[in-house]
């Protein structure tokens, strides 16, 4: 069995200040792990994902992900928080041939 | 390329009523995927189907709830009778089959039930 765990409910950050939304996985195998942003009445839009190579991974709109293997963690970064990056924040694992596996999402505010 | 598309955005209905959501997802993508979020938990798969043969349902309450998928294409998700805890948002999302971890969402469907 994989669950998902994201800790925090909601994580509020001044902008331009940085930001870490925590993830933490338990996926048998080799994990495929993903995030994605959630604004209001929007479906779910794909940030990052991680599959193999570099711990470190970029993505969309300046965030980043760290993948710790020993840790089972894969938190969200971004260096400097943007009053737009306010939305829900949903990680998610990936077993091969079934569906993503999401966690419960954390609220994002970010304050001017 | 078009995005996955789903109709209604918003639907509200009284318990006991039907209802029913309709998702055309991406050109070429052979997996449709059902997912129900409910406010503040994140999504849960209802049903996976890989073109018109379902791959899990394991997740769909059965008694009320079905969906087909008969062309390979289009994707109808039915509630009957829909009762108060069905009050959620009815994503639908699509991947190729060689990259199935890659699914992309449609705009989802919100249901109140009163």
């Amino acid at each position: 069995a994989q669950s998902v765990a994201q800790p925090e409910d909601q994580v509020n950050v001044a902008e331009g200040n940085p930001l870490t939304v925590k993830c933490t996985y338990s996926v048998s195998g080799n994990p495929y792990l993903f995030w994605y942003v959630q604004y209001p009445n929007r479906g779910l839009q794909f940030l990052l994902k991680y599959i193999t190579g570099d711990n470190l991974v970029k993505g969309s709109y300046g965030f980043e992900a760290e993948f710790n293997k020993s840790q089972t963690s894969f938190h969200l970064k971004k260096p400097s928080a943007l009053v737009s990056d306010s939305a829900l924040y949903f990680c998610a694992a990936w077993n091969s041939g079934y569906a993503l596996n999401f966690g419960k999402g954390t609220s994002l505010l970010v304050t001017p | 390329e078009a995005g996955v598309a789903q109709s209604p955005r918003y639907k509200i209905i009284e318990k006991r009523q039907s209802v029913a959501f309709w998702c055309n997802p991406i050109s070429g993508h052979a997996t449709l995927y059902w997912y129900q979020q409910i406010l503040g938990q994140g999504p849960k798969l209802l049903i996976q189907f890989q073109n018109n043969g379902v791959v899990d349902d394991s997740q769909l309450p059965k008694d009320r709830f079905s969906a087909e998928r008969l062309k390979g294409v289009d994707s109808t998700l039915k509630i009957q009778p829909a009762k108060l805890e069905d009050s959620a948002v009815y994503l639908c999302a699509s991947s190729l089959v060689r990259r199935a971890y890659e699914q992309y969402f449609g705009p989802g469907t919100r249901l109140t039930v009163t």
